[in-house]
């Protein structure tokens, strides 16, 4: 089975501009999660989609926004870039059904510099 | 909402013990894991715990899960410098809605001296 593909891995944006990442989670999974990781706050988690809909949510500002596709890809967009949003950006799938383990598969993350 | 909680930093000389430790706050957390990154990666599962078990083995590694105290360790023995990453600890929480959601605490940054 192929992984979590991210995509692009490297992104350079300008302050006040606005990014968009895109996940493929494994295949048959139907949830992906987002996170992000920096080297002060470590690894925080933005939000989560199963079946199309938001199921889960960290406390992260409007500006971050996600969704996901029928065929279970997701996308995710930060608006009006600030510099403390140069982080890596990590998506995670998983099965997300009711029932037994639901362990977390990761891509290798987008990195983003904000300018 | 769950909590977990691990220290930022630790440093180990090579051929000795890491031990990495966590705490949740969610007791009815059913499953434990451990995760690692590596420099320019994302995360890796390395093992995994259910919380009927009080420990498990796996090579080098050892998981110590303490219920009563919600506290959870990972121990790497004989520490070698391709260890060097960071280690991070989640806890697969209170069901709801039927599915189990994944908290993550932030990542133990394990720097192995050689």
């Amino acid at each position: 089975k192929a992984g979590v593909t991210q995509t692009p891995r490297y992104l350079i944006k300008t302050r006040g501009q606005q990014v968009t990442l895109s996940c493929s989670p494994i295949s048959g999974h139907r949830s992906v999660s987002w996170y992000q990781q920096t080297p002060g706050q470590g690894l925080q988690f933005l939000f989560e989609y199963f079946s199309e809909t938001q199921r889960n949510k960290g406390n992260f500002p409007g500006r971050f926004s996600g969704r996901q596709f029928s065929n279970s890809r997701s996308e995710m967009n930060v608006s009006t870039l600030e510099l403390g949003d140069s982080a890596l950006y990590l998506c995670a799938s998983s099965p997300g059904l009711a029932g037994g383990r639901n362990e977390q598969f990761f891509g290798p993350g987008t990195r983003l510099t904000v300018l | 909402g769950e909590d977990v909680e691990q220290s930022l930093f630790l440093s180990v000389r090579e051929g000795d013990s890491s031990v990495i430790n966590c705490t949740y706050t969610d007791s009815s957390s059913t499953y434990l894991y451990w995760y690692k990154q590596e420099p320019g990666a994302g995360l890796q599962l390395l093992t995994y715990i259910f919380s009927n078990m009080d420990m498990k083995q796996d090579q080098r590694l050892t998981v110590l899960l303490n219920k009563k105290d919600k506290h959870l360790s990972l121990r790497i023995a004989d520490t070698q410098t391709g260890d060097s990453a960071i280690y991070f600890c989640a806890a697969g929480g209170r069901f709801s809605g039927g599915y189990q959601k994944v908290t993550f605490g932030i990542g133990t940054k394990l720097q192995v001296i050689p």
